[in-house]
């Protein structure tokens, strides 16, 4: 079974700093993708960052970066220069190349302090 | 840029009446997904939809809740008689490619039920 786990519930960070959530997940597929959504007030779930499982290179989009560890099954997502803008419930999510469904963890809110 | 729309925002229901979640996917997608969270809980898949019919869906997609594409731009969820614990952010979601692309998400309804 396809399962995602955030132990983290909830991080702080500095205005400006670099926070990590972490991510672990638990599959037998060999062929998958990885994903972070953010989920802020709003509540509008908001692509963040893509992995593909096949891919030994780390995604990055500007100031959100991950370390995917494949033999370790662990996903985390580095924010550098944390902004305000920023705070937010973040979910890691996982679904395989043949799946229809997305796994999401539980989720890691995210408080910026200015 | 492109949205995935959802209508209403927010929808109070007396528990045993009918609901109707209201979608429009982005234009040129196929792939069309509902999702909800419960309150405080992890995002939760109920259904995919490819080519006018389901092709995946979940323990929580039972009898009580349909999907429909009535006219090739709308995509509908039917709650037949909404139970207390239906109570829920509803979420829309498309993609063109399929989920591994991931998908783009509305800014969900919530739907209380009284």
């Amino acid at each position: 079974a396809q399962t995602v786990t955030q132990s983290q519930p909830e991080m702080s960070v500095q205005e400006a700093e670099t926070v990590t959530l972490s991510c672990t997940y638990d599959t037998s597929e060999s062929d998958y993708y990885l994903f972070w959504y953010k989920q802020p007030p709003s509540r509008q779930m908001i692509l963040v960052i893509r992995q593909e499982a096949y891919k030994q290179q780390n995604a990055t989009e500007n100031r959100f970066s991950v370390n995917f560890q494949k033999a370790a099954k662990s996903f985390s997502l580095k924010i550098s220069d944390s902004q305000l803008g920023d705070a937010a419930m973040y979910f890691c999510a996982y679904i395989t190349d043949t799946g229809n469904q997305f796994y999401f963890g539980t989720g890691t809110s995210l408080t910026v302090i200015p | 840029e492109p949205e995935v729309t959802q209508t209403p925002s927010h929808q109070v229901t007396q528990m045993g009446q009918e609901v109707i979640l209201r979608c429009v996917p982005i234009s040129n997608h196929l792939y069309f997904y509902w999702y909800r969270q419960i309150l405080g809980q992890k995002v939760e898949f109920l259904v995919s939809f490819y080519n006018n019919e389901i092709s995946e869906k979940s323990e929580i997609f039972d009898d009580q809740f349909s999907v429909e594409r009535p006219d090739g731009s709308n995509f509908t969820l039917k709650i037949r008689s909404t139970k207390l614990e239906d109570s829920a952010m509803y979420f829309c979601a498309s993609s063109d490619q399929g989920g591994d692309y991931g998908y783009t998400f509305g800014s969900g309804t919530r739907l209380t039920v009284v």
